[in-house]
């Protein structure tokens, strides 16, 4: 199974929102709504931010959102702060009743 | 609250056997109706998905690695293990386990383990 596709990498300014993009195919992302995103910084263990789709963990803030459209989801980052200066990966469900992560986003605050 | 601690050999040699065990403290594995899942991430590298055990036992695996790889659960000891045979230098990564709570749901995990092959 092929990973997900990220970009390398996304910046902004305090502040400001940012949307990180995780394209797959139909036979995952585009065909379940069975979507994670996960926040994970240096020497650290991931943490899940959202799940199927948009919804979102007790205890995370709502200035994560996530959504998807067609074969490609999104996790936008409202508010950026400095303390969400991380690695993001997302993950989709796959036709083979298996799981796959994406390339990893690295996020940059200036 | 649910925590995940793996272990087992943190060195192994090429073409062998890696090993670990993550045990579940503070509950019960066999209550919720979740499933437990190994990821690991090489140095520098992204994740990557092993497998899981559902909770009635069944076992799903990555593509690429489900010649060599085996995922049991031992409910009486709250543990469940990862099997990886043959082992190379591209096995050496960070394994880490997790509960699923809902379909490709990470809700926890553990803190990881380094695992380095070499000989």
């Amino acid at each position: 199974q092929s990973a997900l596709t990220q970009p390398a990498s996304v910046s902004g300014s305090p502040g400001q929102s940012i949307t990180i993009s995780c394209t797959g195919t139909n036979s995952d992302v585009g065909g379940y709504t069975y979507v994670s995103w996960y926040q994970q910084h240096p020497g650290k263990a991931p943490k899940l931010m959202t799940y199927e789709v948009s919804n979102r963990p007790s205890g995370v803030s709502n200035r994560f959102s996530g959504s998807k459209s067609g074969n490609t989801a999104s996790l936008t980052i409202s508010g950026l702060q400095t303390e969400d200066e991380a690695d993001y990966y997302c993950s989709s469900y796959t036709s083979s009743s298996t799981q796959v992560f994406g390339t990893g986003t690295m996020v940059t605050v200036l | 609250q649910l925590q995940l601690q793996e272990s087992g050999s943190g060195l192994v040699k090429p073409s062998q056997t890696l090993s670990l065990i993550c045990t579940v403290s503070g509950g019960s594995m066999s209550t919720g109706g979740y499933s437990w899942t190994w990821i690991r991430q090489p140095p520098g590298k992204g994740l990557e998905w092993i497998g899981y055990i559902s909770q009635r036992g069944s076992t799903y695996y990555n593509p690429s690695l489900k010649s060599r790889v085996t995922i049991s659960a031992d409910r009486s000891k709250n543990q469940f293990s990862l099997n990886l045979r043959f082992v190379t230098a591209a096995d050496t990564a960070v394994y880490y386990c997790s509960l699923q709570s809902t379909v490709t749901t990470l809700t926890l995990w553990g803190r990881g383990t380094l695992v380095t092959v070499s000989s």
